[in-house]
């Protein structure tokens, strides 16, 4: 099993929609947990950290249920700007070492107009 | 300023060649990374340095090896090249504390001919 796995995607949808991701994690020590964004070609960039109270950025929103060690993103409104890779990121340390950030094979998006 | 920088952004060369690929971050982070991320677009962790510590991944061939001359690089050097070698290589850096982001380079296009 991977150590985080994500929805294979692609999504494609219209501007406006709303669009959710899942993510569900293995190791349950893990840390923290977040969600990036990686354009076409470019570097992976944090989009938000998710906290175990669910929190909100604008249109964004994550939640983090470490019973089930699920992690999910929501998009409103979406916007073609948020065409991109979603990356769920999760941080553990192994045996109490430096920690590591573990990705996700990440979600294609594509919003149409 | 370029908070994570990695020199080149592209490198072709030829099987058997070794190379190296530099990595310099400036936020004063105490960890360091090194990601590849292949033809499927999955990142995987190399390695992660905190300079008390180097963690290498297990499946990476030992061609493979992270060179720290001070806090604020961590280079990468490959020995004998090989076709399968080709990918984009990311550095990052974060601090060790649990809930803090990691910030990537970005990235060097490595092509194996």
């Amino acid at each position: 099993r991977k150590e985080v796995e994500q929805d294979p995607g692609p999504f494609n949808v219209p501007e406006g929609a709303t669009v959710a991701f899942n993510c569900t994690y293995s190791n349950s020590a893990s840390q923290s947990f977040f969600w990036y964004r990686q354009d076409c070609r470019k570097e992976p960039k944090l989009l938000m950290s998710v906290y175990s109270s669910g929190n909100e950025d604008g249109r964004f929103t994550a939640q983090l249920n470490r019973a089930s060690q699920y992690i999910s993103l929501l998009i409103r409104d979406s916007k073609l700007s948020d065409s991109a890779t979603y990356l769920c990121v999760v941080s553990s340390s192994r045996d109490g070492s430096a920690r590591q950030l573990t990705f996700g094979s990440g979600t294609q998006l594509t919003v149409l107009p | 300023d370029t908070a994570v920088s990695q020199t080149p952004k592209y490198l072709v060369t030829q099987m058997g060649n070794d190379k190296s690929i530099k990595c310099e971050q400036n936020l004063g982070h105490d960890t360091m990374y090194w990601y590849k991320q292949d033809s499927k677009k999955f990142l995987k962790i190399m390695f992660s340095y905190n300079n008390k510590e180097l963690i290498i991944n297990e499946t990476v061939p030992n061609r493979f090896s992270p060179k720290s001359p001070d806090k604020a690089h961590l280079n990468l050097h490959i020995n004998s090249l090989e076709l399968g070698d080709s990918a984009v290589y990311f550095c990052a850096s974060s601090q060790v504390a649990a809930n803090t982001e990691a910030f990537f380079g970005q990235g060097t296009r490595l092509t194996v001919v």
